[in-house]
């Protein structure tokens, strides 16, 4: 079956615009996550859906950045007035569940680019 | 919180040589493990984990790592290694009894050299 897809694959923007970043999960996949991987860094989590629970926000690093999942599908990761420090790809992955020891399955990622 | 540390920023190694990137963890509780590598352009692909049972896992492409709860470590490991091998490795972190977030190290570039 088909991985998780990301679009797009890259991104410029200006600085202050708002950009839309999407993810499509694996099929029966219930938990979805959004990762953050800056140049030369490790991967710095975001946010996690698990089915119709409330998610995770907990890693958003400010209220800039914000994230919807429509039930077990597609999640959007919306920022709000780039800044150049978002600059970095984002990362989607997705899970069987967000418990036990599921691995997950990565997207190739978008390039965001903030000039 | 579940955190990895990741000690060295590189590793070089002779193609055929034995591959080793070490991990080490931090967890108040039971550790799920895993490893990760990353390809130039491409996204992260699992490669093995450690839930339960027998300390040595097998994964993709030859790979194995070893779970040491003493010493908090799960090391990766290869007999011998190509140049294909060449790539980013990330180790990852959960901790059973607390949320179900990853805790990711900041990953080892390994470079074999033909």
């Amino acid at each position: 079956g088909a991985g998780v897809s990301q679009s797009p694959s890259n991104k410029v923007t200006e600085k202050g615009k708002d950009v839309e970043l999407r993810c499509d999960p694996i099929s029966g996949h219930t938990a979805l996550y959004w990762y953050r991987q800056r140049l030369g860094q490790g991967l710095e989590f975001l946010i996690y859906f698990q089915g119709n629970s409330a998610p995770d926000k907990s890693g958003l690093p400010s209220d800039r950045f914000s994230a919807e999942r429509t039930g077990e599908s597609v999640s959007t990761l919306t920022i709000q007035r780039t800044q150049q420090e978002d600059s970095a790809v984002y990362l989607c992955a997705s899970s069987r569940r967000a418990g036990d020891g599921d691995e997950q399955f990565f997207g190739p990622g978008t390039r965001l680019t903030v000039l | 919180a579940q955190s990895v540390a990741q000690p060295e920023d590189q590793v070089n190694v002779a193609e055929g040589n034995p591959l080793t990137v070490k991990c080490t963890y931090s967890v108040s509780g039971n550790p799920y493990l895993f490893w990760y590598v990353q390809y130039p352009n491409r996204g992260l692909q699992f490669l093995l984990k450690y839930i339960t049972g027998d300390n040595l896992v097998k994964g993709s492409y030859g790979f194995e790592a070893e779970f040491n709860k003493s010493q908090t470590s799960f090391h990766l490991k290869k007999p011998s290694a190509l140049v294909s091998d060449s790539a980013l490795y990330f180790c990852a972190v959960r901790d059973i009894s607390g949320n179900n977030r990853l805790a990711f190290g900041k990953g080892n570039q390994v470079v074999v050299i033909p």
